[in-house]
């Protein structure tokens, strides 16, 4: 079971972008890159999925490098909204769902 | 309406009690987990079931058991409430597999045991 490490904590500026890696050394062949956005007394909420190279939608964009022993989560211009913790999971997509690691994710604070 | 939805929302039970959280969906998903989460230590799994006759343990089952009486619901019960119990806890659809298998949570319920 891949497991992830991601910074505790990060602080940015309102309209600033924010970078937030996570590394997955143990990554197989077959696990996926998952993010996940949860604000306090909420439910995570998924962001963003991608297997390699680069994947954005309307919220944000996943890096991910040809080793792919890590990715980074890039998020626009950030708002006072966007201060959540932000979770990397890695899994398989297949049976082995059930069993992703959440971790203790990445506490982002955007300040005005 | 929310498409995951637990009851109730907030409990306080005392020690030795048994107490029943409930999760109900309108997803149509066959995949349900149940996730504790404390302060600083993210979400834990307790258990999940990937369709009514599959039951699975998480990574932390001990003094927990689940029920799924039917696709769209998944309870979970504290036999005998402990206070190191006190958490918030989160029911968990997700999408088929081949589909993304996004992962849809509910409110929580913020479970207090004294």
């Amino acid at each position: 079971l891949a497991k992830t490490t991601q910074p505790i904590s990060m602080d940015s500026y309102e309209g600033q972008e924010v970078n937030i890696t996570c590394s997955h050394n143990n990554i197989a062949t077959n696990d996926y890159i998952t993010w996940y956005q949860q604000f306090p007394s909420q439910g995570p909420r998924f962001i963003i999925q991608g297997y390699k190279t680069k994947v954005t939608n309307e919220v944000a964009s996943l890096f991910i490098p040809a080793d792919r022993k890590s990715s980074t989560l890039s998020l626009p211009r950030v708002s006072l909204s966007d201060t959540a913790v932000y979770y990397c999971l890695v899994g398989y997509r297949g049976s082995t769902l059930g069993r992703l690691y959440f971790g203790r994710g990445t506490q982002l604070t955007v300040w005005p | 309406d929310a498409d995951v939805t637990q009851t109730p929302r907030n409990r306080i039970t005392k020690t030795g009690k048994r107490i029943m959280l409930e999760c109900s969906q309108t997803k149509g998903h066959d995949r349900m987990y149940w996730y504790r989460q404390d302060p600083g230590l993210g979400l834990r799994l307790i258990y999940y079931s990937f369709d009514v006759k599959d039951i699975n343990k998480g990574e932390i089952s001990d003094g927990y058991s689940v029920s799924r009486q039917a696709q769209a619901k998944f309870s979970l019960s504290l036999e005998s409430a402990i206070p190191n119990q006190t958490a918030l806890y989160f029911c968990a659809t997700s999408d088929p597999p081949g589909q993304g298998e996004t992962q849809y949570f509910g409110p929580g319920t913020r479970l207090l045991v004294l």
